[in-house]
């Protein structure tokens, strides 16, 4: 069974760091971009970062770009983000995300990991 | 942010629709729309990709289409457990690889 598990969350100061994990069971994890996407209290879903496999392609959204740094280590089955000036507005529920890929694309998230929450605060 | 209907309801055995309206840029660039369901406190689960596609164990009540720059969800004969909240995804290219619908949450009445 595919199972995500994050861990690391917790709550900051304004301008601190975090170091997020998430731990990949059940498939073979060097085949598989990763992302984070997070959701802030009461709001919508935000796409966050993406990793391809063998790290060789990082995605950041606009709102994090210079700030959060995604890597992984695959031999450990793990997919980190490094989060930098820390800001109120980067409180969420941070989830991880694997990657799915029709016979096409690889554009979709198919297993989600249950969250970690990220409370920033002064 | 693509734009979603903040809400959608409907009874039992009807039919809802939800749209999510993008750009030449995401949605109406390419065909990489994906539909995913999220129930309170609980994870997001995807339930449509490629703009119509359902993976394996997702019922065929759920079904979706494009037309130009707006994608579109249609859960026919509603059930009770559909109540949730529904975010719309599209690739957006490089400079803006992912972007996410604001969310709409359908009622059943």
């Amino acid at each position: 069974e595919v199972q995500l598990v994050e861990s690391g969350g917790g709550l900051v100061k304004t301008g601190g760091s975090l170091r997020l994990s998430c731990t990949a069971f059940g498939f073979n994890f060097n085949d598989y971009s990763m992302n984070w996407v997070r959701q802030a209290p009461g709001k919508g879903l935000e796409w966050v970062s993406s990793l391809s496999s063998l790290s060789s392609h990082k995605y950041y959204a606009d709102s994090v770009q210079g700030r959060f740094t995604i890597s992984r280590d695959n031999a450990k089955n793990l997919v980190y983000l490094q989060m930098d000036s820390l800001r109120a507005e980067d409180t969420a529920v941070y989830y991880c995300a694997r990657t799915y890929c029709s016979t096409t694309a690889c554009y979709y998230f198919d297993s989600w990991g249950q969250g970690t929450q990220v409370t920033v605060s002064s | 942010v693509l734009t979603q209907p903040p809400s959608a309801s409907g009874s039992p055995g009807q039919s809802v629709t939800i749209s999510c309206t993008g750009t030449s840029s995401d949605v109406g660039g390419y065909n990489y729309v994906s539909w995913y369901q999220q129930h309170p406190g609980k994870a997001p689960k995807l339930i449509i990709y490629e703009v119509s596609q359902r993976p394996s164990g997702v019922p065929d009540r759920f079904s979706g289409s494009k037309s130009g720059n707006t994608a579109s969800l249609t859960v026919s004969g509603l059930q009770a457990e559909d109540a949730a909240d529904y975010y719309c995804k599209s690739y957006g290219g490089k400079n803006n690889f992912y972007v996410f619908g604001s969310g709409t949450t359908v009622t059943v009445l």
